[in-house]
């Protein structure tokens, strides 16, 4: 079992729909949890993360974490064409918790299209 | 600031060439990566750097060197290319002394290699 799981899609949605993306993990000692957003052709780069459990908001996007599942998501509202990217969820253990904790784990990405 | 920048974008070489991959940051990270991304693969980390002058090995590390002389340069080699060796690459940094600890990464945007 890989460590982390992520469903490649693709998902392709209509403008202004819902759309939830979500990650599984094994193991247990991941405390830092961040969502990646690649567009084509580009660098991934940090659209949010949270640390431990529960929910944060940032406009538009919604991460949830559930550690008791080992399981996080992250949801866009009102979702745009310019949404249209690969989501990569990402995890660390406790930066300060020793070697090879500042390592990221990535999951595979899901590519997303939202169409107008 | 620029970031992250990786040199060159875009290279083609034949099997048994020699290249070497340029990634310089500017934000004063003491950690350096090397990842590679290829379809259905997610991103695998080839070597990491957590300071100047260390290197070690990541998940994916065979055919390939990395150097670390200077704090804001980390360089990627590959000995004697072959075609397995086809993908994007992407350089990251993270972590300054006194950054919180969830380790964002910052990328670059990424070298296209194509090896016949």
């Amino acid at each position: 079992q890989k460590e982390v799981e992520q469903d490649p899609g693709p998902l392709s949605v209509p403008e202004g729909a819902i759309v939830s993306l979500n990650c599984t993990y094994s193991n247990s000692a991941f405390q830092y949890f961040m969502w990646y957003r690649q567009y084509s052709r580009k660098g991934p780069e940090l659209l949010m993360y949270t640390y431990s459990s529960g929910n944060k908001e940032d406009g538009r996007f919604t991460a949830q974490v559930d550690k008791s599942s080992k399981y996080i998501s992250l949801f866009i509202r009102d979702s745009q064409p310019s949404d249209s990217a690969t989501y990569l969820c990402a995890m660390s253990s406790d930066a300060y918790s020793g070697a090879g904790s500042y390592q990221l784990t990535f999951g595979k990405g899901t590519k997303l299209s939202v169409i107008p | 600031n620029a970031g992250v920048t990786q040199t060159p974008k875009f290279r083609v070489l034949k099997t048994g060439q020699s290249m070497t991959l340029l990634c310089a940051q500017d934000m004063n990270h003491e950690y350096m990566y090397w990842y590679r991304q290829d379809p259905g693969m997610g991103l695998r980390l080839i070597h990491y750097s957590v300071g100047e002058g260390t290197t070690a090995k990541g998940e994916v590390p065979d055919g390939y060197n990395v150097s670390r002389l200077k704090k804001q340069n980390f360089l990627l080699g590959l000995e004697s290319a072959a075609p397995s060796q086809t993908s994007v690459y992407f350089c990251a940094s993270s972590y300054s002394q006194g950054d919180p600890s969830y380790n964002e990464q910052f990328f670059g945007p990424g070298t296209r290699l194509t090896v016949l």
